[in-house]
């Protein structure tokens, strides 16, 4: 099984502090990306890799760092916190999935269970 | 931008009956549609997947259609059962599936009452 896995489920930061969010996959996924999820508004990308030290951004960049040294492992940067990154950030990695039944072969995205960042 | 809109953002249905989800996109070169389901304290998880070239595709009590003139897709359950209360996604490829990038749609809460 692929296996996505989060540093923190919950962090709690002061404002101007800088937060390291880090993701591990032990599947060696090529892409990997950063989302965060908001009541209302979804999933929204914030930074992609699509290999060790290649990062393009999202649509939600601002405020935002990552870091890509080793392929199992991406790391989000908040460089200095601010109240309005108070947010559940997603993880997931992208590989090519066997056939699973149903739902055949093909590439599909798997997510980790999350972190829950308050910035207060 | 592209982008994905969803509806509705909650939905409450009887254990038996039956619940539809349904999105629209407006990138006309999306050719993927995957649908996640994510349980309280969970990472999504890929439940159904749909391809341009396919207009539907069944899973058990799942069913996904796919109307590629209006740029419309929906997700079906029938015979709901209290596990399947979740936040159901639907996504569309940003172009072509192969960048990997995905658009969600805002999420519906799906309450299933036994």
């Amino acid at each position: 099984d692929v296996k996505v896995t989060q540093s923190s489920r919950y962090l709690v930061k002061r404002t101007g502090e800088k937060v390291f969010l880090e993701c591990v996959q032990d599947m060696d996924h090529e892409n990997m990306f950063w989302y965060r999820q908001d009541p209302g508004l979804g999933l929204r990308l914030i930074y992609f890799s699509y290999d060790v030290k290649m990062k393009e951004k999202g649509d939600i960049p601002e405020g935002y760092s990552v870091s890509r040294e080793k392929k199992e492992r991406f790391s989000l940067i908040l460089e200095s916190a601010s109240t309005n990154q108070t947010s559940m950030y997603l993880c997931a990695s992208r590989g090519f999935r066997r056939d699973r039944g149903p739902l055949g072969s093909g590439y599909e995205q798997y997510f980790g269970p999350g972190t829950r960042l308050t910035v207060t | 931008g592209e982008n994905v809109e969803q509806h509705p953002s909650t939905l409450s249905v009887q254990e038996g009956d039956s619940a539809v989800i349904k999105c629209t996109y407006s990138d006309s070169a999306s050719n993927y549609f995957p649908w996640y389901k994510q349980e309280l304290g969970k990472g999504p998880q890929l439940i159904i997947d749909i391809r341009s070239n396919v207009g539907e595709k069944k899973d058990q009590r799942i069913a996904v259609t796919l109307n590629k003139t209006a740029k419309h897709f929906s997700l079906h359950i029938t015979e709901t059962q209290p596990e399947d209360s979740a936040v159901y996604f639907c996504a569309a490829s940003r172009g072509s599936s192969n960048t990997g990038k995905l658009i969600f749609g805002q999420g519906t809460t799906l309450q299933v009452k036994p």
